[in-house]
């Protein structure tokens, strides 16, 4: 099983919302990530989990909260958004540690809309 | 033929042709490269790697060259087919840290023409 899982993979929320996005891999990695994207750009580092610890945190708003419930799932709490928001939210793993020649897998992405 | 610009770069070629997809990368401190296929509506799909150690690595049709004296990396794609059409990324993996971040390159636009 070489899969990132995301779900949903759509999502419109309103500005006062509260809503989670998930992501699971059962791949055995140790690190996990959330990256956005806007249209037309490259995918942004939001933060790293580093064995279940937040390692990197991208000076991203309050608003995003990230999780690590254990070892394959990881999900991102959102919060009070702003329709600047709206983006493509990825989930990726990679083998750890980094010596391991760690390719980052990503899933599918949630598409978010904000309105 | 490519253009830079305000908008993402685009390499149009036709079907069989060799592509090149070039990319710049910033920090001499990196020590690992990964290229990314990214088609519409999908999260970007593993395509090759490559350590700062290497020069050249060489996959099924693709091959990775890494020039750290210039900070350059290309991605040759051999016998190109409509279905590599796709946003290709480049992404470097900063040195001195434990975390693995990685970073991306603006990303090349590549359509086939049948």
């Amino acid at each position: 099983d070489t899969e990132v899982t995301q779900t949903p993979k759509h999502l419109v929320m309103g500005m006062t919302n509260k809503k989670s996005l998930k992501c699971e891999q059962h791949m055995g990695h140790r690190a996990m990530y959330w990256y956005k994207q806007k249209a037309k750009k490259p995918p942004e580092l939001m933060f790293v989990y580093s064995y279940e610890k937040l390692s990197i945190n991208e000076s991203v708003p309050s608003r995003f909260s990230p999780e690590c419930p254990n070892s394959s799932l990881l999900n991102l709490h959102l919060h009070a958004l702003q329709p600047e928001d709206s983006a493509l939210y990825l989930c990726a793993s990679s083998q750890f540690p980094r010596t391991a020649g760690a390719q980052a897998f990503f899933g599918q992405g949630t598409r978010l809309t904000v309105v | 033929g490519e253009s830079v610009g305000l908008h993402l770069p685009t390499l149009s070629v036709q079907e069989g042709d060799n592509s090149i997809i070039n990319c710049a990368y910033s920090n001499s401190a990196s020590d690992y490269f990964i290229w990314y296929k990214q088609e519409s509506g999908k999260g970007p799909q593993f395509i090759i790697d490559i350590r700062s150690n290497m020069d050249k690595r060489q996959g099924q049709r693709v091959t990775v060259l890494l020039n750290k004296t210039v900070k350059h990396l290309s991605l040759q794609i051999a016998a190109t087919q409509p279905g590599d059409s796709a946003v290709y990324f480049c992404a470097e993996r900063s040195g001195g840290t434990s975390y693995g971040k990685l970073t991306f390159g603006q990303g090349t636009i590549l359509t086939v023409h049948p």
